[in-house]
């Protein structure tokens, strides 16, 4: 069946880098675009960033543009993503989610989710 | 960007009842519209998608209404695995989730 399972989270100080990672197992991880979404204490589920099935293109929320960038390796069915100058508003669960195009639809909702990393920013 | 509204941020509820959330959109989405369940310490999982399609092994009880801005999730009839919290998201111009609905129990 399919499995994502996040790791990387930690306490990390302002203004320092991090790197999550996303281990998928259960399908053909080179097929399909790769999201990561976060939640914050207090607030509803936030979009960060996609990547595309082979890697040739990323988008991002204007909230991390310039600061997040979302990676893929295909050898390793592994999404990262990696954090920088990270801010005490970027403390939240991380989650990496699975895009999927229903039958005869080329639009992507998330039909797979992994059970989250916790990123705690303080100093 | 499309901001996406869901109404009420908490509905307290028994089982048995019927509940319905509502997701407005601040733009048309056509029907791109998927509706989520989360419960404590758990990824979310998708309900709904296409605004009114079931994903594959949730419960009939679970059904979805709309198109353009305004979309409805319904619980037929509420049991006492279904507290939690619910997400719809648009997903016609990349991805944005309404601020969630808590369903709690009464």
């Amino acid at each position: 069946q399919v499995v994502l399972v996040e790791s990387g989270g930690g306490v990390v100080q302002p203004g320092k880098s991090l790197r999550l990672s996303c281990a998928a197992a259960g399908f053909t991880f080179s097929s399909y675009g790769m999201h990561w979404v976060r939640l914050a204490p207090g607030k509803g589920l936030e979009w960060l960033a996609v990547i595309r099935f082979d890697g040739s293109a990323e988008y991002y929320a204007d909230s991390v543009k310039g600061r997040f960038t979302i990676s893929r390796d295909n050898s390793m069915d592994t999404v990262y993503l990696q954090m920088n100058s990270v801010r005490a508003e970027d403390t939240a669960v991380y989650y990496c989610a699975r895009d999927y195009w229903a039958v005869g639809t080329r639009k992507g909702y998330f039909d797979y989710w992994g059970q989250g990393t916790l990123v705690t920013i303080s100093s | 960007d499309i901001q996406m509204t869901q109404s009420p941020s908490t509905l307290s509820a028994s089982v048995g009842d019927r509940v319905t959330i509502t997701c407005r959109a601040s733009q048309s989405v056509s029907r791109w519209l998927a509706w989520y369940q989360q419960k404590p310490g758990k990824g979310p999982e998708v309900l709904i998608y296409q605004a009114s399609i079931l994903q594959s092994g949730v419960p009939s009880r679970f059904s979805g209404s709309g198109s353009g801005t305004e979309f409805t999730l319904t619980i037929s009839s509420l049991q006492p695995e279904d507290f939690a919290t619910y997400y719809c998201q648009q997903y016609d111009t990349y991805w944005t989730f309404g601020q969630g609905t808590k369903v709690e129990i009464k």
